[in-house]
């Protein structure tokens, strides 16, 4: 069956800019992270949905960072006014237990 | 004190023989253990997950945990060139997100 997808790929940006990454979990899936993966770094957790819970925002790194996700399924992650040490690959991971399976990232890139 | 701790390597095997990965963690409450693989460009990729106490096998992979002692290791047996990867160890620490370890790079030598 489909894996997590995400989008885009990758992302180069400006600095300033707000951009928006998307991710699509596997269908069934009812939690849905957001990690970050700086290079040569360790995963660090954003946030995380659980059906209609409210979500565990207490990784997001500050107010610039956002998620949400719509109709229990397709979430998007906005960072508003880039700044260069955003530059990471976003992962996404859905899970319907305990086991995440990742999505392939989102490589974003502030110039 | 890290939560989840792994010696980042890298950690070099001769092909055909046994890779040993060791991770430690901090949370006693700790319940579910995860190892992932990730090449170089790619996302993890889940390859074993243990709940209880003792070794759990599949197929060149077990994953050991005593969680009187805090750690949980993965042994890859008949190491293959094809095994080289950083393999991060995840934790659950309390929060419902994974919490995870830096990760060890293993080369597996022709």
């Amino acid at each position: 069956g489909a894996g997590v997808s995400q989008s885009p790929s990758n992302k180069v940006t400006e600095k300033g800019k707000d951009v928006e990454l998307r991710c699509d979990p596997i269908s069934g899936h009812t939690a849905l992270y957001w990690y970050r993966q700086s290079l040569g770094q360790g995963l660090e957790f954003l946030i995380y949905f659980q059906g209609n819970s409210a979500p565990d925002k207490s990784g997001l790194p500050s107010d610039r960072f956002s998620a949400e996700r719509t109709g229990g399924s397709v979430s998007t992650l906005t960072i508003q006014r880039t700044q260069q040490e955003d530059s990471a690959v976003y992962l996404c991971a859905s899970s319907f237990m305990d086991e995440q399976f990742f999505g392939p990232g989102t490589r974003l890139t502030v110039l | 004190q890290k939560e989840v701790e792994q010696n980042s390597g890298p950690l070099s095997v001769p092909e055909g023989a046994i890779a040993s990965l060791n991770c430690t963690y901090s949370d006693r409450g700790s319940q579910s253990f995860f190892w992932y693989r990730q090449y170089s460009g790619k996302s993890p990729e889940l390859i074993m997950f243990i709940y209880s106490n003792g070794d759990k096998e599949d197929g060149r992979f077990t994953a050991q945990l005593n969680k009187a002692s805090q750690y949980v290791s993965l042994l890859i047996r008949d190491s293959q060139p094809s095994d080289s990867a950083t393999y991060l160890c995840a934790v659950y620490t309390g929060r419902r997100a994974l919490t995870f370890g830096s990760g060890t790079r293993l080369q597996v030598q022709p």
